[in-house]
Parts: C-alpha cells; structure tokens; sequence
C-alpha cells in the first residue's frame, strides 16, 4: 500500500520568504508528527497531531513555524519568513494510534534550502 | 533536561555480532524505540520495549533497564546490508513527544 508522502521533495526559497511543506500520511493512521533532520542528526521532534487536534507544539523553534491537519488527514507545516538556519530536512511520520505505543512511519523527507 | 547518548560510530565483521548501547536522561519515559536509517533514506522501525527486559525479533534484539537508563540494540549474522545508522529514541511523558539520539552509524565490513 501507499506509504508516507511528501512534497515537494526540494524546495530552494530566498530568505524572507514564506513555504509550506505538505504531508500526505497513510491512510487512516491517527497520529502525525513532524520533524527536522539536519545532516548526520536524529530527527528533532516539532510537533504532534491526534487526528486534527494539535496536541504538542513544544518543539516549534519559535512563532514563524505553524502547523496544522484540519481533516484529520493532510498536515501542512507553514515557515514564515524563512531565514538560512531553516535550511534542513523536514519529515513527517504517521502512526496508527494515538498514544504511546506508536510505530511512526516516517515519510521521504522535504529538503528545504534557505539562500 | 533531555539527553540520549549513543556512540557516533561502530565497525564490525560480516557475520558477526554488534551491541548498540544507548543511554538517556529525560524528564520523562513512556517507551523505548529504535529505528534504522540507510543513507539518504527514511528511518524504519526496528523495535520497542517499555518494560524491563529483552525482545527478540529475528537478528535484532533490544534490552532495556529503565532504572539506568539504558537499552540496547543486538544486532547478530550481520550482513553488509546492515551498514546505516541507528537511532535510539525516547517517548517523553505523554506519549506524543519522541526524542532521538543522534544514531550510531554502523559500517560492516566484509
């Protein structure tokens, strides 16, 4: 079946300007996360959904960074402004439940460029 | 704060066995995971524990002492397929919050 998808793959922007990275999880899975991954890193957790509730946002480095899944479904996390230090490779993962034992499936990445 | 150590790189023989060990501080524990990331590519599942103890699954196996924070990822017969790294990562209090540790990139030689 279909996996995780994201898109688009690589996007280059010039500082300032806003992006939004779109997430398309597997069909059905409750949870959906995003996260950053910079080179030779783990992922660094940003932000959690449960269905199209918002239930952790502690990881988002500060206000220009939004997400959101208002079906329930598709997740958008929005840049505003972007700066060079954005530059990296932003994954989202989903999960089939909610909670605490959760296999996250993790989707091939958004690599994002800051000029 | 939050802190989960692993070796940044491991070397081992074709057909061998490897021990990935990570260690952890965090304000809080709901599970224990470990994936896989080849080069370039997504991280996949490997494993889980929440209680103390072994669980094997084929050529892996993972331990955990959730009083030392410590776990494990045993890797055996390994093959050349298995050269990526591997992540130890946390479920924080909650169960939503997943922190990684930075991997153990490990190379199999032949």
């Amino acid at each position: 079946g279909a996996g995780v998808s994201q898109s688009p793959r690589y996007k280059v922007t010039k500082r300032g300007q806003d992006v939004a990275l779109r997430c398309d999880p597997i069909s059905g899975h409750v949870s959906l996360y995003w996260y950053r991954q910079a080179l030779g890193q783990g992922p660094e957790f940003l932000t959690y959904f449960n269905y199209e509730a918002q239930q952790d946002k502690s990881g988002l480095p500060n206000d220009r960074f939004s997400a959101e899944r208002p079906e329930g479904s598709i997740s958008t996390l929005t840049i505003q402004r972007t700066e060079q230090r954005d530059s990296a490779m932003y994954r989202c993962a989903s999960g089939k439940l909610a909670g605490t034992y959760n296999e996250q499936f993790f989707g091939p990445g958004t690599r994002l460029t800051v000029l | 704060g939050q802190n989960i150590d692993q070796p940044t790189e491991m070397t081992a023989t074709e057909g061998a066995i490897v021990q990935i060990n990570c260690t952890y501080q965090t304000s809080g524990f709901n599970g224990l995971f470990w994936y896989q990331q080849h080069a370039g590519e997504a991280p996949t599942f490997l494993s889980y524990n929440v209680l103390d103890g072994l669980e094997e699954k084929g050529r892996f196996s993972s331990f955990l002492s959730r009083s030392k924070g410590y776990s494990y990822l045993l890797l055996k017969e390994l093959q050349m397929k298995d050269s990526a790294s591997y992540l130890c990562a946390v479920v924080d209090t909650g169960g939503f919050k997943t922190i990684f540790g930075a991997g153990t990139r490990l190379f199999v030689k032949a």
